[in-house]
């Protein structure tokens, strides 16, 4: 079984450009979550999909949109990049567990540099 | 305010020792989970330990342990008899409300080190 998949595992890209990072859930999971990561820093949650709706939003701009498709996975649009959009982006799924709580899983994240 | 506050930036263990890493906490909300995470330097996120707050006793799994303290708001993780394969950071994070879908909300993290 695999666990959340995500590409691509690093780019780069120039400031003002725009850039679209991509989440495969784990099998059966229909929630994703982004988070933003920064260097020496914990994760920051970007927003949630489900149902193909944006359910939960983190204090992120507008320029940070995401869409999430039938079979549940997910992408996250960030556009007129800037120098403080570098970090790791990580996205997670969820799904109600044996143990009676929402389990997230994290994929191994996106590496962004801007530049 | 800090939700989740990790005051130990690193942490030194001995192979075999235990370690605690810190973690308190701040909500209003009656019903909320707090996990505990491990990220090695390759990134991903390893789910470690959850505590619900209505949860009697302490959480353990394996060599992880939580010590629950809740009056105090903290939320401390015990590592057992740690193993060079322990040092990552670790992050401690909340989630608020009785919905399992909110959001989790991370604390800066500690970064553990085991020596030989």
């Amino acid at each position: 079984d695999a666990g959340v998949t995500q590409s691509p595992t690093h780019l780069i890209k120039t400031r003002g450009q725009q850039v679209t990072l991509r989440c495969s859930p784990k099998s059966g999971h229909d929630t994703v979550s982004w988070y933003q990561q920064a260097l020496g820093q914990g994760p920051q949650f970007i927003f949630q999909y489900y149902e193909e709706e944006e359910r939960q939003r983190g204090n992120f701009p507008d320029r940070f949109s995401g869409h999430q498709f039938p079979n549940y996975s997910s992408e996250l649009n960030v556009n007129a990049l800037l120098l403080g959009d570098s970090a790791l982006y990580l996205c997670a799924s969820s799904l109600l567990g044996t143990s009676g709580i929402y389990e997230q899983y994290f994929g191994p994240g996106t590496r962004l540099t801007v530049t | 305010a800090q939700k989740i506050t990790q005051t130990q930036p690193g942490m030194f263990v001995q192979e075999k020792e235990a370690v605690t890493l810190d973690c308190t906490y701040d909500t209003s909300d009656p019903s909320y989970g707090l996990f505990w995470y491990k990220q090695p330097s390759s990134g991903e996120m390893i789910f470690l330990i959850y505590q619900g707050s209505y949860d009697q006793q302490n959480a353990t799994e394996g060599r992880y342990s939580l010590n629950f303290q809740k009056a105090r708001k903290s939320a401390n993780l015990v590592i057992s008899a740690s193993q060079l394969g322990d040092s990552a950071m670790y992050f401690c994070a909340m989630r608020e409300g009785g919905s399992g879908r909110r959001a989790l909300t991370f604390g800066s993290g500690t970064r553990l080190q085991v020596q030989p």
